[in-house]
This record gives C-alpha cells, sequence and structure tokens, in this order.
C-alpha cells in the first residue's frame, strides 16, 4: 500500500530534550515536506527536500533540523525543543514540488 | 505572493443538505495548481483533488463537485446530499510554477458539521 508513515503518532517531552520525528514513503517520492498545525495559523511549511540530500527552509524553520540521506526518509530533529513547539505536525511527499502531496498520519508533539 | 482564503470558518448543515465551501485565491503566476484536503476527526489530511489552471473544466465525483472560475479566482467545493461522514474539516491549498520553491500555501479551512 502507497504510504507515508510517521513515528511517533504521539509524543510528549520536556524543554530541552531532543527529540526526531521519522517520516517515511515508499512511493519513491522526490519531494518530501514537513508541516505544522497550529489552531488559527493553519498548516505552515518547516522544511523541505527536492531530492536526496537536498534540504531547505520553509516558513517556520527555526528550532528545526531536517535531512534526506536516503530518498524514502525525512527525518525531522528538534534538538532542544520549547514549548512553542507544542504542535501537530505532518510529513509529505509528492513526485515534484507541484504534484499532489500525500500526507502522513501525523504526529502530536506536547512540549511541557 | 500566494493567498488562499476560506471565509467560511464555519458551517453546520442537517444531513441531505447541499453545501458549498468557499475558496479564493491569491496569485500573480499564470501557472498554478489548486488542492483541497479533507481532515476528519481523526486527524489525518485526506487528497481530494488537483486541478491546474489551464483546465476550467468543472469535475465531479459521486456526491463532490468542484467549480473553478479564474474569473473570480474561485475554487468552491459543493457537497451534494451531506452525510454524517462529511464531517470534517476541509482545506482549499494553492502551490504555483515559479522559478523559486515556494511552498503549499493551505487556507485556514472550514469546518464542517452535519447533523443527523
Amino acid at each position: 500500500e502507497a504510504q507515508v508513515t510517521q513515528n511517533p503518532r504521539y509524543l510528549i517531552t520536556v524543554t530541552g530534550k531532543k527529540l526526531t520525528v521519522t517520516c517515511s514513503q515508499n512511493m519513491n517520492h522526490e519531494y518530501m515536506s514537513w508541516y505544522r498545525q497550529d489552531p488559527g495559523l493553519g498548516l505552515r511549511q518547516i522544511y523541505y527536500s527536492m531530492n536526496v540530500e537536498v534540504t531547505d527552509k520553509g516558513d517556520v524553520p527555526e528550532g528545526y533540523k531536517v535531512s534526506r540521506k536516503e530518498k524514502r526518509n525525512f527525518p525531522l530533529i528538534l534538538e532542544s525543543p520549547s514549548p512553542n513547539q507544542t504542535s501537530l505536525y505532518f510529513c509529505a511527499s509528492s513526485l515534484g514540488r507541484t504534484d499532489t502531496q500525500y500526507f502522513g498520519p501525523g504526529t502530536r508533539l506536547t512540549v511541557l | 505572493a500566494q493567498k488562499v482564503t476560506q471565509a467560511q470558518t464555519e458551517i453546520s448543515v442537517v444531513e441531505k443538505e447541499d453545501v458549498t465551501l468557499d475558496c479564493v485565491y491569491e496569485t500573480r503566476d499564470t501557472t498554478y495548481y489548486l488542492f483541497w484536503y479533507k481532515q476528519p476527526p481523526s486527524g489525518e489530511l485526506v487528497f481530494l483533488i488537483r486541478r491546474n489552471s489551464f483546465d476550467e473544466q468543472n469535475e465531479i465525483s459521486g456526491r463532490y463537485s468542484w467549480n473553478f472560475q479564474k474569473s473570480t479566482s474561485s475554487f468552491n467545493f459543493t457537497i451534494t446530499a451531506s452525510q454524517v461522514v462529511d464531517s470534517a474539516v476541509y482545506f482549499c491549498a494553492l502551490i504555483t510554477w515559479n522559478s523559486g520553491n515556494t511552498p503549499l500555501v493551505f487556507g485556514k479551512g472550514t469546518r464542517l458539521s452535519v447533523i443527523a
């Protein structure tokens, strides 16, 4: 089944404790992206990747890192999480930037 | 800059009513793509439709239909004979074909409640 998977689905952590949210797709897509969804602010792009080893900042990259060492994986790293990073996070992938993006199930992160 | 406006924050209808969700977009690019996604209470984002700027033909898929009008920069979504399972937040989104790498821009969403 074609899909985007994210882990974990739910995470409660404390300020400053490094964490990684994994994202994997099995559709051989070149473009991958991370979004955060916040009430009243909608969905905003954090980082994106056009292909392996090619990543760039989206609209709200502060406090996040990403890597794209393999085509299928695009982890999101929070080196020192803060409470303002409490949010619902989505990973997405598509063939190219303007093609349909398919979203993972979401990761609900709470930073205390 | 690109912008998507979904003026209806919340809509409530009774089952079997028809409902239209409005989407107005702004872009200076001539080549762009419009999308609708559904976010049910379970939280995932489900793709519904993708339409390019050169195809103004309306689309129908079962009870769903979309009306794309470039003259008014609108891409409205109609659900015919709504059902309780249609209750969700619906997002309209826009991405342009340009020399930069501008992201998919989402509207703030319309929360649809269908009451039995």
